[in-house]
């Protein structure tokens, strides 16, 4: 069966500190991977999407950045975290496009 | 920007009623889907209905489509108190990406 991590699972960070989420994947291959950000009692805001390794599709612009070293492993960055950067963080995969997606435990992000 | 938006924003039902949620959506969609997510944890795949598909049911999940009003609809039966989460919508258009909804909030009291 599949599964899907995600690491750390709460994460406080002071303003200006670079940042590593970092989420892989087991029981599939090639998948179709997704970092959302998640503000608080709202809806999923997706950040980036990937196809395959090396392939990133961004979409929303701003200070984060998404990587994808290896078929099963998604990584988020960021230089330099914002006050606004702080958020509930969610890893997805699919097998492919538009279709179900699974979800990983998610990452809570909190910058003071 | 969120294609899909959940009706109402949330929901107070005593255990044993059923709840009703719904969902619309502005452009045409390959299908539909439905997400729980109880608090502070990842989202959870519930139903997927496709866009040639008009009712589709799940254990006490029963989800309906209707392409010519852009709207889609979940019933959850008999609920429970373990029922208690968010409910979101998210509609599968154009390439890769689904677009998720703000999501109902449903509390299911003893």
């Amino acid at each position: 069966s599949q599964t899907i991590h995600q690491w750390p699972a709460t994460l406080v960070q002071p303003v200006g500190s670079p940042l590593s989420l970092e989420c892989t994947v087991e029981g599939t291959s090639n998948p179709n991977l997704y970092w959302y950000r998640q503000a608080a009692g709202r809806g999923l805001q997706l950040l980036f999407y990937s196809v395959g390794i090396g392939q990133i599709s961004s979409e929303v612009p701003q200070n984060l950045s998404a990587s994808r070293p290896q078929d099963r492993q998604f990584i988020l960055s960021s230089k330099k975290l914002l006050l606004s950067d702080s958020g509930f963080y969610l890893c997805a995969w699919s097998r492919t496009s538009g279709e179900t997606q699974y979800f990983g435990p998610g990452t809570r992000l909190l910058v003071l | 920007s969120q294609q899909g938006e959940e009706d109402p924003q949330a929901l107070s039902i005593q255990e044993g009623e059923n709840a009703t949620m719904n969902c619309s959506y502005k452009t045409s969609i390959n299908n539909l889907q439905w997400y729980r997510q109880n608090s502070g944890r990842g989202l959870v795949h519930l139903i997927l209905i496709r866009s040639n598909e008009r009712e589709k049911h799940s254990g006490r999940l029963r989800v309906t489509l209707d392409t010519s009003k852009k709207s889609s609809s979940l019933l959850i039966t008999a609920s429970r108190a373990a029922d208690t989460a968010s409910y979101f919508c998210a509609t599968a258009f154009g390439d890769y990406k689904l677009s998720f909804g703000a999501g109902t909030t449903v509390t299911v009291r003893a």
